[in-house]
């Protein structure tokens, strides 16, 4: 069974605005939720990540928002641009599992002009 | 960026043969994985390692097998190749104990592999 569930596979945003990135989660002991960045013919990049003891964490312009009770966390991209079009992985890490991560299947983010 | 080469990144092979794929770091980190990634399915764990010798399986490691004999090399090896292990492999390192811990991964380039 998935332990990191991303259930929109796309996403259509105008430059400009908000995108919001969702992710669920079933496994209360994850330490860790990391947001990766991933182009095509290339490795995934990290993009930022959250400590399972915060609700929030920003980077410019990236914002990470975990709520434990709802076991979900969200990405938002303000102001979108169109470099940003990528698949964005959700991922949670494990320290049972060597800090393996799980990821999730990806939501591919459009940015048009 | 991360010191990690993966080769080699493109290998056609046909079914029944074996396959190794190398994962070399130069960054000293203690943790190496092996994934891949399919259509529709995100990126899977394969095997990771925790140290010269010691390894673990991940959540799809039937068919494969991993060694780790120094620090910087991982290898995967596909025992005899199937048309279901067509797929991208990608290496990746961590070193939680090297700083602050964000549960980061890096990732290596990939390796695109098809099995006919």
């Amino acid at each position: 069974d998935q332990q990191v569930k991303q259930n929109s596979p796309s996403l259509s945003v105008q430059e400009g605005r908000i995108s919001i990135l969702n992710c669920d989660y079933t496994n209360s002991m994850f330490d860790y939720f990391l947001w990766y960045k991933k182009y095509p013919a290339e490795g995934p990049t990290f993009l930022i990540s959250i400590s399972s003891i915060k609700d929030k964490n920003e980077d410019g312009r990236f914002t990470v928002f975990l709520n434990k009770s709802a076991k979900h966390l969200s990405l938002h991209i303000v102001p979108s641009q169109p470099g940003d079009s990528a698949v964005y992985f959700c991922a949670a890490s494990d320290e049972r599992s060597g800090y393996a991560l799980n990821f999730g299947k990806g939501t591919s983010l459009l940015v048009t002009p | 960026d991360a010191g990690i080469t993966q080769s080699p990144r493109h290998k056609v092979t046909e079914t029944g043969t074996p396959v190794t794929l190398r994962c070399h770091q130069t960054e000293n980190h203690r943790y190496m994985y092996w994934y891949r990634q399919d259509p529709g399915h995100g990126l899977r764990l394969i095997h990771y390692s925790y140290g010269v010798k010691d390894t673990d399986k991940g959540e799809v490691s039937d068919g494969y097998s991993v060694s780790r004999s120094k620090t910087e090399d991982f290898l995967l090896t596909l025992e005899s190749a199937t048309s279901s292990q067509t797929s991208v492999y990608f290496c990746a390192i961590s070193d939680p104990s090297g700083g602050p811990n964000t549960g980061e991964l890096f990732f290596g380039e990939g390796s695109r592999l098809t099995v006919l």
